[in-house]
């Protein structure tokens, strides 16, 4: 079955525990992006990654890092959590190419940091 | 930079009858594409239909249809004969194209839809 998957689905973490949320897909896709989703502001973008080792930021990458050391892993790490990364995060692949512009969600991460 | 406005943070429709969910985007871009996303309880985000934007047909699926209008920078949703199970946050979404690469999805900040039995 073609699916992302994230791990874990839920984390309570306190204030300056690194953490990581591992993300992997099996559908051999070049594009791989992580987004998170607060209240009345939608899904925004953290980073994304259009190949092993090609990585940009999107539109709030602050207190974030991510690899992509293998073309299915893409994961999100946080080094120094704090109370305002408290939101759902979201991983996405695609396809790249003319006419490739589904992504993929995987289930969502809820995190709390306390 | 893109950006998405929804216009409308909740709509409520009766079981059975149609309704529309409004979506404008601003871009300087002429080859994109535009997406409605469906958020159940559960938070799984669920591809409800897409249009690309050369294509001047309003893309259809099912009891879901668009109207597209690219000049006027608008995409919005027809939910015909609503049923109980369309009730969910519906996310419109831009994504960019450039020859060998691709953005990210914009998302506007969403409208939540509450079906009445």
């Amino acid at each position: 079955e073609a699916q992302v998957t994230q791990n874990p689905r839920y984390l309570i973490t306190v204030t300056g525990k690194k953490l990581t949320v591992t993300c992997s897909q099996n559908m051999n896709h070049e594009y791989m992006s992580w987004y998170r989703q607060d209240p009345g502001l939608g899904l925004r973008q953290i980073y994304y990654s259009m190949n092993v080792e090609v990585t940009d930021k999107g539109d709030v990458p602050e207190g974030y890092k991510v690899s992509r050391k293998e073309k299915r892993n893409f994961p999100l790490i946080l080094e120094s959590p704090s109370p305002n990364q408290t939101s759902l995060y979201f991983c996405a692949s695609s396809l790249l190419g003319q006419g490739e512009s589904e992504q993929y969600f995987g289930p969502g991460t809820r995190l709390t940091v306390t | 930079a893109q950006t998405v406005t929804q216009s409308q943070p909740e709509m409520s429709v009766q079981e059975a009858e149609t309704v529309t969910l409004s979506c404008t985007y601003d871009t300087s871009e002429s080859d994109y594409y535009l997406f409605w996303y469906k958020q159940p309880p559960s938070r799984q985000m669920i591809l409800v239909i897409r249009q690309e934007a050369y294509k001047q047909q309003n893309a259809t699926e099912n009891r879901f249809s668009v109207n597209f209008q690219k000049a006027a920078k608008s995409f919005s949703l027809k939910i015909s004969d609503s049923q109980l199970g369309d009730a969910a946050m519906y996310f419109c979404a831009y994504r960019r194209y450039s020859g060998g690469g691709a953005d990210g999805l914009t998302f506007g900040k969403g409208t939540h839809l509450i079906i009445q039995p």
